[in-house]
């Protein structure tokens, strides 16, 4: 069966400070990979998303990247962090446009 | 502009109850619509998808409608239980063949034992 890892599990962080999250996905090939945030009592909102190794499209204007170095890893990054960089993010993986399953998520505190 | 919503923010019910949540959309031509469960601090758990062609879809005490006329897909959840406590959100594809969801704010169900 599929799983979904995150990691860290929650982080707090200076502003200015970089930013590194990463999800990988086990038991599937080459899936749809995605990067949300989830601001408190909010919906979600699409960050990147990814349909391949190298190929990453940004939803929204930011001071985030994203990257897939490998087939089943993705990686939000950050060079400087800002206030509203806080949150809860969810990285998601599908194997066609349907059905997308979510990780446990990072929660983001930025002081 | 493309717009989800959810009817209001949170539902309180008694235990056995029907809970009926709303799910309404404006300039979106969705070829099918989620609903997914989302506890306190943990991501959401897919629960239920219609097809543009389905008017009904049931799982177990979940029944889900989809009225592309109205513009609108109901959740139920019959013989409601505590454990059923959650928020509960609603997705649409945003188009043929695109691999990106669109959510709703997500509507807060609370059941009183």
């Amino acid at each position: 069966s599929q799983t979904i890892h995150q990691w860290p599990a929650t982080l707090v962080q200076p502003v200015g400070s970089p930013l590194s999250l990463e999800c990988t996905v086990e038991g599937t090939s080459n899936p749809n990979l995605y990067w949300y945030r989830q601001a408190a009592g909010r919906g979600l909102q699409l960050l990147f998303y990814s349909v391949g190794i190298g190929q990453i499209s940004s939803e929204v204007p930011q001071n985030l990247s994203a990257s897939r170095p490998q087939d089943r890893q993705f990686i939000l990054s950050s060079k400087k962090l800002l206030l509203s960089d806080s949150g809860f993010y969810l990285c998601a993986w599908s194997d066609g446009w349907e059905t997308q399953y979510f990780g446990p998520g990072t929660r983001l505190l930025v002081l | 502009s493309q717009k989800i919503e959810q009817n209001s923010e949170a539902l309180n019910i008694q235990e056995g109850k029907t809970a009926t949540l709303t799910c309404n959309y404006t300039n979106y031509s969705p070829a099918y619509l989620q609903w997914y469960r989302q506890d306190p601090g943990r991501g959401p758990v897919f629960l239920l998808l219609i097809r543009e062609n389905e008017k009904e879809k049931r799982k177990e005490r979940l029944k889900v409608t989809f009225d592309t006329t109205l513009k609108q897909s109901l959740f139920h959840i019959t013989a409601s239980q505590p454990a059923d406590s959650a928020t509960y959100l609603c997705a649409l594809d945003k188009g043929a063949n695109d691999y990106k969801l669109s959510f709703g704010a997500g509507t807060t169900v609370t059941v009183r034992a």
